[in-house]
């Protein structure tokens, strides 16, 4: 299994809090993913990063920050959280890019409520 | 328009029958890659299968293969001899040329009775 950690796994917290949510892995992946997955919807880019202090917005990163700072660690953060954030977020790593057939590797997923 | 798409919300099949789970996609973009991922109820995203746009051939993968149709745009997977832990949400994926992300799609649930 690759080695992808997610953390916290699950978290409950209230709507305008600040919310960061952790990536590690150690695999030495240049491509790291957050991604969301709600029901109905399959799953849905965040934001991404192609390098340290690389990063690029997905299909759904209003509301998203990110940070790589370092190889291993990607984090997400919802500055003032609201409901509709409410999600699963899966973190994938992948160490190909834009071309081949690197498939992505994913965490485990957070569990996130928002009240 | 969405980039992929999985017309069946959920699927019922036998044990130790075959299954197929469609997929169709929508680029203009000649060179691509698709690919299938399982979520068992247990959560975890699992890499099963890749196709690329310009393999000769299939992909197979044990009991998983691709029935790629590059003209129909429909990358279709077939589960042989299913087994009750097939069970799961399957998702269809694709990346394009020149992108290191993947659209997704919607995912098919597949039940799997004895």
């Amino acid at each position: 299994d690759a080695g992808i950690t997610q953390s916290p796994r699950h978290k409950v917290t209230e709507t305008g809090t600040p919310v960061t949510l952790r990536c590690h892995q150690t695999e030495n992946h240049r491509y790291m993913y957050w991604y969301r997955q709600d029901p109905g919807h399959g799953l849905r880019l965040i934001h991404y990063s192609y390098g340290v202090k690389d990063t690029d917005k997905g299909e759904v990163s209003d509301g998203y920050s990110v940070s790589r700072s370092k190889t291993e660690d990607f984090l997400l953060t919802l500055e003032s959280a609201t409901s509709s954030q409410t999600s699963v977020y899966f973190c994938a790593i992948s160490d190909g890019g834009r071309e081949g057939n690197q498939p992505q590797h994913f965490g485990d997923g957070t569990r996130l409520s928002i009240l | 328009a969405q980039k992929i798409t999985q017309t069946q919300p959920g699927m019922f099949v036998q044990e130790k029958e075959a299954v197929t789970l469609d997929c169709t996609y929508d680029t203009s973009d000649p060179s691509y890659g698709l690919f299938w991922y399982k979520q068992p109820s247990s959560g975890e995203m699992i890499f099963l299968i890749y196709q690329g746009s310009y393999d000769q051939q299939n992909a197979t993968e044990g009991r998983y293969s691709l029935n790629f149709q590059k003209a129909r745009k429909s990358a279709n997977l077939v589960i042989s001899a299913s087994q009750l832990g097939d069970s799961a949400m399957y998702f269809c994926a694709m990346r394009e040329t020149g992108y290191s992300t993947l659209t997704f799609g919607k995912g098919t649930m597949l039940l799997v009775s004895p």
